[in-house]
């Protein structure tokens, strides 16, 4: 089983819908959780760290549960600009310390 | 944020030779650095966590001889593909963070560097 697990889409949406990411992890050791958002080619820039008591940035709302081992990004209000892939990220102890765990990314593609 | 650089960023090459790519923190000093790949509509994958100072730490398939990882300061690591094949052919993602207390400190990403083995 995967680490990080996430419905890869593509989410294909209009400008101003609201669009949900679901993301589940498997290792109950997993000590802080994120999301990151990738464009074609490039790098993954950080989005949002997620916390159990929920956080808001702007149109972007994460949600963490620690019980069911579930993440969760909403999008409000989307944007061009947000066309992209979201990837949920969760920080796992390894031999060297710990390290950013990443998911297989979720693609959204917001259209006018 | 910190910014890493990642030297070259693109690179092409034949089979059999052998590729080395920098990676830089250039405004801290990085105690842990990270290396993924990333294969075509996959995930980040993790190769390799090092310490400077010490040997890599590689993730279970990855082969330590063929991935040669060298963290020999605290602003540089690199990774040295070795008789590269078309299979090595993916973007290959440095990561950087000051140091591990047990809680989360950032990681910062370089731009990646994409090699393609002919």
């Amino acid at each position: 089983r995967k680490e990080v697990e996430q419905d890869p889409g593509p989410f294909n949406v209009p400008e101003g819908a609201t669009v949900a990411f679901n993301c589940t992890y498997s290792n109950s050791a997993s000590q802080s959780f994120f999301w990151y958002r990738q464009d074609c080619r490039k790098e993954p820039k950080l989005l949002m760290s997620v916390y159990s008591s929920g956080n808001e940035d702007g149109r972007f709302t994460a949600q963490l549960n620690r019980a069911s081992q579930y993440i969760s990004l909403l999008i409000r209000d989307s944007k061009l600009s947000d066309s992209a892939t979201y990837l949920c990220v969760v920080n796992l102890p390894n031999q060297a310390g710990t390290a950013l765990i990443f998911g297989k990314g979720t693609t959204l593609s917001v259209s006018s | 944020g910190a910014v890493v650089s990642q030297h070259p960023s693109r690179v092409i090459c034949k089979s059999g030779t052998s590729v080395k790519i920098e990676c830089r923190s250039l405004d801290f000093q990085a105690t842990t650095m990270f290396w993924y790949r990333q294969f075509p509509k996959q995930s980040l994958m993790l190769m390799a966590t090092s310490n400077e100072g010490s040997k890599a730490t590689y993730e279970q398939g990855v082969e330590k001889d063929k991935f040669l990882i060298n963290h020999a300061s605290l602003t540089l690591s690199t990774l040295t593909v070795t008789s590269a094949h078309p299979e090595d052919s993916s973007f290959y993602i440095c990561s950087a963070r000051v140091e591990d207390r047990g809680s989360y400190n950032e990681q910062f990403f370089g731009p990646g560097t994409r090699l393609t083995v002919l």
